[in-house]
């Protein structure tokens, strides 16, 4: 059984592009996650994917969209990057049943903008 | 608002010794806190967790405490072994409800060094 599964692994982009990253979440998990983590400090929350909606979101700016697909996988679109950007992008899920607020990470896309 | 505190920052010990890591958090409608282990490039991963129906939870040389009238949580690992070396962090769920299952607010993490 896969746990959950990002890509691309890494991922270098100037200021002004835009980026989609993709997440796939553990079988048997219908919720996604996802944070930012920067270097030296905690993940921080972007937003959650439920359903194919955004049912909470933290504090990033519009810049920063996503969207789940009726299969449960999950992309996040950065657009107009900047350099501040650059960071670990995680994403988790939780499962469609029990305990719905465990949740449990994958690997991460690191993201450089230059 | 949202604050996890959490300390120290490092902590260095001898293998065997027990390593213990405290936080703090603010938001009394929490109820689930997770401890996550971060290995260097690696994804965090959730150790042990702990609901706010329990004041206590044992894990294999982990355990966790919980004490809600301060909002304060702590983590021990007993014998510690150099594998046990990486960033930890603490965490709460806020939000959960409705159509949410909430998110996870961390704290700064603790660097923990375990010498062989």
């Amino acid at each position: 059984d896969a746990g959950v599964t990002q890509s691309p692994t890494h991922l270098i982009k100037t200021r002004g592009q835009q980026v989609t990253l993709r997440c796939s979440p553990k079988s048997g998990h219908d919720t996604v996650s996802w944070y930012q983590q920067a270097l030296g400090q905690g993940p921080q929350f972007i937003f959650q994917y439920y359903e194919e909606e955004e049912r909470q979101r933290g504090n990033f700016p519009d810049r920063f969209s996503g969207h789940q697909f009726p299969n449960y996988s999950s992309e996040l679109n950065v657009n107009a990057l900047l350099l501040g950007d650059s960071a670990l992008y995680l994403c988790a899920s939780s499962p469609d049943r029990g305990l719905r607020d465990t949740q449990y990470f994958g690997p991460g896309t690191r993201l450089t903008v230059l | 608002g949202e604050n996890v505190e959490q300390h120290p920052s490092t902590l260095s010990v001898q293998e065997g010794d027990s390593a213990v890591i405290k936080c703090t958090y603010s938001d009394s409608a929490s109820n689930y806190f997770p401890w996550y282990k971060q290995e260097l490039g690696k994804r965090p991963q959730l150790i042990i967790d702990i609901r706010s129906n329990m004041d206590k939870r044992q894990g294999q040389r982990v355990t966790v405490l919980l004490n809600k009238t301060v909002k304060h949580l702590s983590l021990q690992i007993a014998a510690t072994q150099p594998g046990d070396s990486a960033v930890y962090f603490c965490a709460e769920n806020i939000g959960a409800g409705g159509t949410s299952y909430g998110k996870l607010t961390f704290g700064q993490g603790t660097i923990l060094t375990v010498h062989p």
